[in-house]
Order: C-alpha cells, then structure tokens, then sequence
C-alpha cells in the first residue's frame, strides 16, 4: 500500500530564504507526482506535475525533483516571498489512485 | 472553460438526512475522483472513475455512493449522513489516466 509522508509539518522561515520541501513514498511504481498548493479555506492549485521518466520540473522560482528509485521528491522555492505562505501538497500516482501526503504548512515571516 | 465546479459551496444536514454532491467538468477528462480533507488526516479518496461508467473505491469509501453516467458528471451520494461526515469534500478531474489533476474549489459539509 502506498504511503506518502511530507516532512516537516510546518515551516517558518524568513523572507528571501532559498527552502526544500520533502515529500517520501513507499512503492516506487508510479505513474507520477505532482505538487499542490492550497491556502487556507480555498481548493488546491497545481504546482508541477512530474511524470514517472522526468528527474525534474521547473516553473519560475520552483523547481521540483524526483528519484524513484529512492521514493523522494523535494520542492525547491527560490527566493521566498510572503506570498509563498501556504500549504504545500505531494500526491503521488500510481496505475489508477492518488495518494496524498498531509503537507507541509510554509509560513514567510516578513 | 469552468474547469471543474462544485455545488454546493456550504451544506448543514440532520443525521440521516441523504444529499447529493455535484461535481462537474468541461476538459472532457476521462478520469474523476472525490476526496474528503480533515484536519491532520490530509486529503483521503473516497471514490474514483477512470470513465463513464466505470466506478471503484479509494480509501474511505464506506458511507458513499458514487455513479458515471456521462463524461462530465461524477455526484457524490451520502445515503444516511453521519456527523463522522463532516468535512469539506473535493471533486477533481485529469485526462489520460492519472495525469496533471484539476479541483474544484471544494464542498465544506457539517452534518449534525
């Protein structure tokens, strides 16, 4: 059974800092995975999607990595802005289900 | 494009009392799915369709039923609701199989 797991919980740090997101996965066949973001009270909007061949997504100041063989992905944000505050997501495919982790709460203190 | 919507935005029920979820999408995606998020439980599968007609369980599937009947559409039935319902439910939509997922701005449910 897959399991997804996003460490740390939370995050504080300052404004303008370079930080990495950690999502694990236990099964290493998937199909993908892709990282959300979701504020508070609101849906989920999608990031990167990373397909099961690519090592690596890039979309402006993110940039996400995969190693299947080790069952890791991490997300990069360069250049951390308040903005950045929120709730970050990996969710992991396999043949026909989504797993998701719990996330990661990122807060940028001004 | 609407993307993927959901109705109602806010629902209060009774317990016991049935209601239905809808969720629709534009993108003419093959795959549908709803999860339920609760505090520290992250978002959890209930149901998902890999096409029109063709349903199977996530996770969480006990309580819930789900139907296919067109490409767009994918309503979330709640028979006899149950205060362990409460919770706010997304619906989400990709082509191709599992690829790139769309959501929908999510149905906050208290049931009572």
């Amino acid at each position: 059974k897959q399991e997804v797991t996003q460490i740390p919980a939370a995050l504080s740090v300052p404004e303008g800092e370079n930080l990495v997101l950690n999502c694990s996965f236990t099964d290493s066949a998937i199909y993908n995975l892709q990282w959300f973001r979701q504020d508070p009270g609101k849906g989920l909007t999608s990031l990167l999607l990373i397909q099961s061949s690519q090592r690596e997504q890039t979309s402006g100041r993110l940039n996400a990595s995969l190693d299947k063989s080790s069952g890791r992905s991490t997300l990069y944000i360069a250049a951390s802005q308040p903005g950045d505050s929120a709730t970050y997501l990996c969710a992991v495919s396999g043949r026909d289900k989504i797993i998701f982790g719990k996330g990661t709460r990122l807060h940028i203190l001004p | 494009n609407a993307g993927v919507t959901q109705t109602p935005k806010f629902q209060v029920l009774k317990t016991g009392q049935s209601m239905t979820l809808q969720c629709a999408q534009d993108m003419n995606h093959e795959y549908m799915s709803w999860y339920r998020q609760d505090p520290g439980m992250g978002l959890r599968l209930i149901h998902y369709s890999v096409g029109a007609g063709i349903t199977d369980q996530g996770e969480v599937p006990n309580g819930y039923n789900v139907s296919r009947s067109t490409t767009e559409d994918f309503p979330l039935r709640l028979l006899s609701a149950a205060p362990s319902q409460t919770s706010v439910y997304f619906c989400a939509s990709s082509g191709a199989g599992v690829g790139e997922q769309f959501f929908g701005p999510g149905t906050r449910l208290t049931v009572l």
